[in-house]
Formats: C-alpha cells, sequence, structure tokens
C-alpha cells in the first residue's frame, strides 16, 4: 500500500462545477499536510496548508480529517485556470516527505 | 527575488558518465531535499537536508548522492548514471515549519535523459 493515495483522475468538469479530491494516507503520526498544484511540466506550487480545523482560501477549502486518515480539497465555481494536477503532500515527523502520485483536473468551457 | 536555481534544466548523458546537478536559493532556507518525478509515480523523495552538514536519505536514494556544504547549495550526484535513472529531477528548499517541513520552493526542474 502506497504511502499516499489519490485518485488519479482525470475529472472533467464544466466551468462552475464544484469538484472536490481526497487523498488518504498511512502514517498515522503524520504531522503536517500540503496540497500544492502543478501544470504541465512545471514546478509544483503551494496552493494551501491544512489544518485540523479546516481552512478556506477564496474557492478552495481543505479539510483534515485524523482518526480516518485523509484530507480533502474542495474547488468551488470551477475555472478553466484551474486545470492542473493536484498534490497531496504529507510530512511524515521532521523532513521527510512523501508526496501523492496527483489527480488530474480538466475545466472545460 | 527569492527562488530555487537547477542547473542544467536538460541534459542527455550516457551509462556511466559522471554528472552533478547543481541547486541554489536565496532564501536562507535550512531545508532543502531532492526528488524525481516519473510518470503514474509521482515525486519522490532522494535525499534531503536539515541544514549544513546534516543530509538524510529519502524513499529512492540508491544511485544518488549529495553534500551540503553551504546553506544556499545542495548539489545531486551521479557517480554513474543509468537508464532508470532517466527523470525529471526538482530540489526544493523550505523554512522550518511548527511540525517540520512548512512550504517548499521549487526549482524548475531538471530533464535528465541517460542513454
Amino acid at each position: 500500500r502506497k504511502e499516499v493515495e489519490q485518485d488519479p483522475g482525470p475529472f472533467n468538469v464544466p466551468e462552475g462545477a464544484t469538484v472536490a479530491f481526497n487523498c488518504t494516507y498511512s502514517n498515522s503520526a503524520s504531522q503536517s499536510f500540503f496540497w500544492y498544484r502543478q501544470d504541465c511540466r512545471k514546478e509544483p506550487k503551494l496552493l494551501m496548508s491544512v489544518y485540523s480545523s479546516g481552512n478556506e482560501d477564496g474557492r478552495f477549502t481543505a479539510q483534515l480529517n485524523r482518526a480516518s486518515q485523509y484530507i480533502s480539497l474542495l474547488i468551488r465555481d470551477s475555472k478553466l485556470s484551474d486545470s492542473a494536477t493536484y498534490l497531496c503532500v504529507v510530512n511524515t515527523g521532521g523532513f521527510k516527505t512523501i508526496f501523492g502520485a496527483g489527480t488530474r483536473l480538466f475545466v472545460k468551457a | 527575488e527569492a527562488q530555487v536555481t537547477q542547473n542544467p534544466r536538460y541534459l542527455i548523458t550516457v551509462t556511466g558518465k559522471k554528472l552533478t546537478v547543481t541547486c541554489s536559493q536565496n532564501m536562507n532556507h535550512e531545508y532543502m531535499s531532492w526528488y524525481r518525478q516519473d510518470p503514474g509515480l509521482g515525486l519522490r523523495q532522494i535525499y534531503y537536508s536539515m541544514n549544513v552538514e546534516v543530509t538524510d536519505k529519502g524513499d529512492v536514494p540508491e544511485g544518488y548522492k549529495v553534500s551540503r556544504k553551504e546553506k544556499r547549495n545542495f548539489p545531486l550526484i551521479l557517480e554513474s548514471p543509468s537508464p532508470n535513472q532517466t527523470s525529471l529531477y526538482f530540489c526544493a528548499s523550505s523554512g522550518k515549519g511548527l511540525a517540520g517541513v512548512s512550504e517548499q520552493y521549487f526549482g524548475p526542474g531538471t530533464r535528465l535523459t541517460v542513454t
């Protein structure tokens, strides 16, 4: 079993749709969690950190469920520019970092 | 401008010919890391460094070496490259967060082909 698992997609949604991604992790001692965005052949960039209390940044909402060991990302009112690969990232204590394989999103007009 | 730079951006080499990919950051970050990205596998951590002269293995360290003699630089060395090391490589740096690593800043990537 992979340490961090994501549905690879692709998710194909129309503009304006709401889409949700989930990510599960296996190490219960994991301490910090993030969502990164990666455009084709470019470097990943931080989308948002994920906190136990949940956090929101404009159209994006991230949630952490430690009991079930998953994190989620909700995108509301999807834009064409949201088309990208979304990477779930887990720090398993200290500085070791595990990336999920990514979920591809295509938003179409 | 705060950034992570990598060189070269593209490299084609032959099996067994030693090479070094450089990485430098100007944000005074303690933490630096190397990843490789392969289709369907996502980013996998090769090595990371918590500070000068402190390095540790990630998930796929075989065939790679690193050094951290200065805070800003973290070169990746392939002593004897093989075709299975053909990949897209990213260097990243980060400050310390409350629980380990905070936001990581990535370099633009190095596309390596070993024939």
